[in-house]
């Protein structure tokens, strides 16, 4: 299993443009979460998805934008970048089972605005 | 909501020594995860506790869930253990809540 995959490693935005970032897992999770990571600080987070059709807003979602179609994917929308955007972010999936709700994380998107 | 606070903010370890992480919560949890994020910046799953003891290795962790703390130990630490130890919480709202981390230096 390749678990959570994240695209792209890196990305840099002007003021105003948009982009997608893409997360999928194999793991047949339904639950999915999108995070973000400023320098110094813990995760915080963005939307999460308890099942395909089903998103919620988490804790900072404002300028972003997320849509789960199937159980292995959750894309990411960020519309008109601007600088407080830059930061890393991570994708995450949990199921449920012996492991309860542990979360396994991707290996995170390094964004950038300018 | 939560809050969760991990002490201390920063360690320098000479490799070979132990420590002890601590990680408080201000209430009940249903979970709690104790993570590495490495110097390249991944996110690697150290344990899922959300209470009594595990152990992995060099690593092990307790939580008392009754008392609303989390211990993680490293022993015998190496300059592979250097990073970031984040402790986080998920309260039953869907959201992992994270602590700011210890940063862990380990020199030769």
């Amino acid at each position: 299993n390749a678990g959570v995959t994240q695209t792209p490693k890196f990305r840099i935005l002007k003021i105003g443009q948009s982009m997608t970032l893409q997360c999928a897992q194999d793991m047949n999770h339904n639950y999915m979460y999108w995070y973000r990571q400023d320098p110094g600080m813990g995760l915080k987070l963005i939307y999460y998805s308890v099942g395909a059709g089903i998103t919620d807003k988490g804790e900072v979602p404002n300028g972003y934008n997320v849509s789960r179609s199937t159980t292995e994917d959750f894309p990411l929308r960020l519309e008109l970048a601007a600088p407080s955007q830059t930061s890393v972010y991570f994708c995450a999936s949990a199921g449920t089972g012996t492991s309860g709700n542990e979360q396994f994380f991707g290996p995170g998107t390094r964004l950038t605005v300018l | 909501g939560i809050q969760v606070e991990q002490s201390p903010p920063d360690l320098i370890l000479q490799e070979g020594a132990n420590s002890t992480l601590r990680c408080n919560f201000s209430d009940s949890v249903n979970n709690l995860q104790w993570f590495h994020q490495n110097p390249w910046g991944q996110l690697i799953n150290l344990f899922y506790i959300p209470s009594g003891t595990k152990q992995n290795g060099r690593l092990s962790a307790t939580t008392v869930a009754t008392e609303r703390y989390s211990l993680l130990y490293i022993s015998s630490s190496q300059t592979t253990d250097s990073g970031v130890y984040f402790c986080a919480v998920f309260s039953g709202s869907y959201q992992l809540t994270f602590g700011k981390g210890t940063k862990l230096s380990v020199i030769p």
